[in-house]
């Protein structure tokens, strides 16, 4: 069965910190994997990921994929309060889903 | 329209009672996902459709839980005889093209059974 595992689980830091959220995966046939960050309600898109070594940058934001070592991670950089959220990765493989992972939930205390 | 609507936005129900949930998948949007998200922890697949086909519903609950997407109608997810483990907000998600691209994601409808 697919699997996907993000960690830490939690993470509570202070505005200004860099943080890194993790993402690995025990999915066949991987296609793609795409990061959310989910506040109130729906979850909003941040990036999508389908080629080994190839940084996608959003602001603050960016990430990174590793296939031959199945993980991906999400770098924050000078965090701030509007960034407590959770991450979500999701995993695309050649099925017809995509598998979530349980997601990190980051807080940026002020 | 240029975002997935879900509706109703609140369900309260009691338990053995019917549930009906409704989703405007983006206009040009081929592929429609239903999941389910209990208390804010993993979202859960359900199903999935291409336009008004079933494409995975692997996910899917057999005995009380259907689904629908009908030509030139919102999609539906309906649960007969709810149960208190039911609750949950029901996000429906589409994807333009391929099943592997981006997911854009409605609001969620929020399912409380009592």
């Amino acid at each position: 069965e697919d699997k996907v595992v993000q960690s830490p689980l939690s993470l509570v830091v202070h505005e200004g910190d860099t943080v890194t959220l993790n993402c690995s995966y025990e999915v066949t046939n991987f296609r793609s994997l795409l990061w959310y960050k989910q506040e109130k309600k729906a979850p909003t898109f941040l990036f999508m990921l389908t080629s080994s070594g190839i940084e996608k940058k959003s602001g603050r934001l960016s990430s990174i994929l590793d296939k031959k070592e199945l993980f991906s991670i999400l770098n924050i950089t000078a965090t701030q309060t509007g960034d407590s959220a959770i991450y979500l990765c999701a995993w695309g493989n050649y099925g017809q889903n995509f598998v979530f992972g349980p997601g990190t939930r980051l807080s940026v205390l002020p | 329209g240029e975002e997935v609507a879900q509706t109703p936005k609140h369900l309260v129900r009691g338990e053995g009672q019917k549930a009906k949930l409704y989703c405007a998948p983006i206009k040009g949007h081929s592929y429609v996902f239903w999941y389910q998200q209990v208390l804010k922890n993993e979202f859960k697949f359900l199903i999935s459709f291409q336009n008004e086909n079933v494409f995975d519903e692997t996910g899917m609950p057999k005995e009380r839980f259907s689904a629908k997407c009908l030509p030139n109608s919102p999609c539906s997810l309906e649960i007969q005889a709810t149960k208190l483990e039911d609750s949950a907000v029901y996000f429906c998600a589409s994807s333009q093209q391929s099943h592997t691209g981006e997911l854009f994601f409605g609001e969620g409808s929020r399912l409380t059974v009592l």
